[in-house]
Formats: structure tokens, C-alpha cells, sequence
């Protein structure tokens, strides 16, 4: 079964610190792993990660996908209160399969304090 | 584009009773998913749709549940009877499947409460 695993499941720090999210997956007929940022309203969407070594980035967020080792991180440097959230790691699969378009990862709750 | 619309945002029934969520995607997309989120499961795929055409009904958890989607603007989720466990924050979310970086467009979500 395809399975999409998180860690840590919480992050306290404090404004100014740099955070490392991780996602690994063992997955079949992969096409392309997300990360969505959840605050108390829908999944908003940050990257699409295809390619293994290729950091993907915006403004203090950044990403990149390992596929030998079947793993991803997102990095925040320099987080501000804003930055407070889930953070989802998703896998995208082929349309039509058994577990649908997308399986999400239960989510890093992210918590910043001033 | 005023995005994904969902109605109603919050919904609070007893059990037994027949709950009816709505959805309408953005204009020209050309999927349509229906998710559930809760604390102990997080968020689950339903049911998604391809051109208002059930695809994969896998995830939707019993008989109780059914959707539709009679156009390309419009899908219901409906749970019929409802019961305590079905309490989640239900999710449509809506996509140009071609369209270039991947992203769904999700909508606010309904909260359901069954008593």
C-alpha cells in the first residue's frame, strides 16, 4: 500500500530559526511529490518536486526530492510567525489508480513563537 | 475567479439524518475531488471526477456515502444516514489536470458535526 510518512508530527521555535520538515514515501507509479501549507482554512499549495537535486524556492521556503532514497524536505530559514501551519507532503500518482490522484502524509504542525 | 465554493461552511445534524454538501468548481477545470479531514486520519481522498464522470469511488467509506456531479459546475456529497463518526471538515477541491506546475485548488471546506 502507498503510504506517505511525516516527521516530526510538531516543531516549536521560536521566530528567527531555521526548520527542516521531512516526508518519505513509498510509493508506486510516481509522478511528482507537493508540499501544501494548511493554516485553519484549505491546503494552499507550495511546490511540485519531479526531479531528484533540483531545489525548488520561494523567498525563505525551499525543497528538494531525493527518489533513490525516496525522500523529501521543505526548509524554512529565518521563520516568522506567519510560517505557523501544517505543512502536508503529498504524492501524486497516476490518474485513475487504485488510491486515487493524491495521498497526503498526516502533517507537520508547525508552531513559531515571537 | 472567486475560486472553489463550497456550501454550507458549517453544518450541525443528528444522527440519522441526510446531510447534503455542494460544491462548485472553478470555471474550466476539468477534475473535481472530494476529501475528508479529520485529526486521527488526516486528509482522505474520497471520490474524484473527470469531466463530470466518476473515476476512482474508492475511498468513499460505506454505502452511506454517494456523490454526484450532474454538470461540469456543480457536485454534492451526500451521507445518508449520518452518523457521529462522520464528523470532519469535508474538502472539494478542483484542477486543470494538463495545466503546468500541478496544483488543486481547494475549496474552504464544510465542517460537519453529527450529534
Amino acid at each position: 500500500e502507498d503510504k506517505v510518512v511525516q516527521s516530526p508530527l510538531s516543531l516549536v521555535v521560536h521566530e528567527g530559526d531555521t526548520v527542516t520538515l521531512n516526508c518519505s514515501y513509498e510509493v508506486t507509479n510516481f509522478r511528482s511529490l507537493l508540499w501544501y501549507k494548511q493554516e485553519k482554512k484549505a491546503p494552499t499549495f507550495l511546490f511540485m518536486l519531479t526531479s531528484s537535486g533540483i531545489e525548488k524556492k520561494s523567498g525563505r521556503l525551499s525543497s528538494i526530492l531525493d527518489k533513490k532514497e525516496l525522500f523529501s524536505i521543505l526548509n524554512i530559514t529565518a521563520t516568522q510567525t506567519g510560517d505557523s501551519a501544517v505543512y502536508l507532503c503529498v504524492f501524486r500518482g497516476e490518474y485513475g489508480g487504485s488510491q486515487g490522484n493524491l495521498i497526503f502524509g498526516k502533517g507537520t504542525k508547525l508552531s513559531v513563537k515571537p | 475567479d472567486a475560486g472553489v465554493i463550497q456550501s454550507p461552511r458549517h453544518e450541525v445534524t443528528e444522527m440519522g439524518q441526510e446531510v447534503t454538501l455542494r460544491c462548485k468548481p472553478i470555471s474550466g477545470h476539468d477534475y473535481l475531488f472530494w476529501y475528508r479531514q479529520t485529526m486521527m486520519r488526516g486528509l482522505e481522498l474520497l471520490i474524484y471526477f473527470n469531466n463530470n464522470v466518476p473515476i476512482d469511488d474508492s475511498g468513499m467509506p460505506e454505502d452511506r456515502f454517494s456523490a454526484k456531479m450532474p454538470n461540469a459546475s456543480f457536485s454534492t456529497l451526500k451521507i445518508q444516514p449520518s452518523e457521529p463518526r462522520d464528523s470532519a471538515v469535508y474538502f472539494c477541491a478542483s484542477s486543470l489536470a494538463l495545466k503546468e506546475p500541478y496544483e488543486q485548488y481547494f475549496g474552504p471546506g464544510t465542517r460537519l458535526t453529527v450529534t
